[in-house]
């Protein structure tokens, strides 16, 4: 399809395993964000690429997590030794703009639910 | 910093009530305003958005005007329907630089037949 695809849609690791989450952007997308989400919340930013540059990580929570996109289109999200506290869902986003302006629409997939035993 | 603070739900409504759920934001400057929306089993998507002050922004029936003085941004739908029930989430980003989206906590919509 050409929307923002995430995988896995589901992933349940136990406590201290590594887990990594894909993205692929909609074709052509500048920008990509991940956000999280805990049950009944608002998603929460976590990083943001404007194309393959890592342009603002203020939004990650420790040092176990980590976002790259090397060739400025799929990214992925890795989390080290989860915590009962890294389950949400994480969700990625993409637009078109970068830096000289968009309309601020971002496109989301539909999620990766976390669950850590 | 930058933040949206929107009415907790759930909300629960009858099938052609009137809707509004309310929306303020604190920002620097003179951010963009969203409503996205989120449907059962369906990602976040864009619902409606203003870029200005008194800019209305609507789409499938649903509107939200941008009040600088109050600073607010307060969805309303005069008939809602039961394909209506969803998360709705009010969001800001600012003008300038990348567009980072700033969430509220989601408002839960429940319409019954």
């Amino acid at each position: 399809g050409a929307g923002v695809s995430q995988s896995p849609r589901y992933k349940v690791a136990k406590r201290g395993q590594d887990v990594a989450l894909r993205c692929d952007p909609i074709s052509g997308h500048v920008s990509l964000f991940w956000y999280q989400q805990a049950l009944g919340q608002g998603p929460e930013f976590l990083t943001y690429f404007q194309n393959e540059a890592q342009l603002d990580k203020s939004g990650l929570p420790s040092d176990r997590f980590f976002a790259e996109r090397p060739e400025g289109s799929v990214s992925t999200l890795k989390i080290q030794r989860t915590q009962q506290e890294d389950s949400a869902v994480y969700l990625c986003a993409s637009s078109w703009g970068g830096l000289a302006g968009s309309t601020g629409e971002l496109f989301f997939g539909e999620g990766s639910r976390l669950t850590v035993l | 910093g930058d933040s949206v603070t929107q009415m907790e739900g759930p909300v629960t409504l009858s099938e052609e009530a009137f809707l509004t759920i309310n929306c303020t934001y604190t920002a620097t400057g003179y951010p963009s305003l969203f409503w996205y929306v989120q449907y059962p089993g369906e990602g976040l998507q864009l619902l409606l958005k203003a870029t200005k002050a008194d800019d209305k922004g609507s789409n499938k029936g649903f509107e939200a005007t941008y009040r600088k003085e109050t600073t607010s941004f307060h969805l309303e739908k005069g008939s809602v329907q039961v394909s209506d029930s969803a998360v709705y989430f009010c969001a800001l980003t600012r003008s300038g630089g990348y567009q980072k989206v700033t969430f509220g906590t989601g408002t839960k919509l429940q319409v019954i037949p």
